[in-house]
């Protein structure tokens, strides 16, 4: 049984540019969210994503976006990036209730 | 929004040890999960622990809901426990909110 599993492992942008970050959810999950981790802390939600809608939205500014689709896997988008974007960016799905499972992340370094 | 505490912040322990963590939340939870982060960053659920105790070989878990706190206990410490362990605590149905997380390094 696959976990989370997202891609890529690791990328570099420019600034200015843009980037797109995909997760699959567990199998039997049907709920996904993206959290960016900065060096040194903890992880901060960026959004949730059910039923192919945005569910909830923590504070991060429009650049970024997110879609889900019917097979309950995800994208996250970046536009215009900044130094600071550069994280650690972490997928979790989970279902309805219950506790959540994490990839392993994407490591963003925006030069 | 809620707040949640780790602490110690850092932990150094010889290996064989036995070490408590905490974490604190400033208000009532539906969903409490302790995670360690492994070198390569991700995060690997220990518990999912919204009140009570569970155990799962050397490490366990209490969370006293009505007092907002949970403790996570490590027993016999080995190197490969080394790293970072987040507490997480739900706030409404969509959102985690995590602790700076505590550091935790074992020496051999």
């Amino acid at each position: 049984d696959a976990g989370v599993t997202q891609s890529p492992t690791h990328l570099i942008k420019t600034r200015g540019q843009q980037v797109t970050l995909r997760c699959s959810p567990k199998s039997g999950h049907d709920t996904v969210s993206w959290y960016q981790q900065a060096l040194g802390q903890g992880p901060q939600f960026i959004f949730q994503y059910y039923e192919e809608e945005e569910r909830q939205r923590g504070n991060f500014p429009d650049r970024f976006s997110g879609h889900q689709f019917p097979n309950y896997s995800s994208e996250l988008n970046v536009n215009a990036l900044l130094l600071g974007d550069s994280a650690l960016y972490l997928c979790a799905s989970s279902y309805t209730t219950g506790g959540y499972t994490f990839g392993s992340g994407t490591r963003l370094t925006v030069v | 929004g809620i707040q949640v505490e780790q602490s110690p912040p850092d932990l150094i322990l010889q290996e064989g040890a036995n070490s408590t963590l905490r974490c604190n939340f400033s208000d009532s939870v539906n969903n409490l999960q302790w995670f360690h982060q492994n070198p390569w960053g991700q995060l690997i659920n220990l518990f999912y622990i919204p009140s009570g105790t569970k155990q799962n070989g050397r490490l366990s878990a209490t969370t006293v809901a009505t007092e907002r706190y949970s403790l996570l206990y490590i027993s016999s410490s080995q190197t490969t426990d080394s790293g970072v362990y987040f507490c997480a605590v739900g706030e409404g149905a969509q959102k985690l909110v995590f602790g700076q997380g505590t550091r935790l390094t074992i020496n051999p």
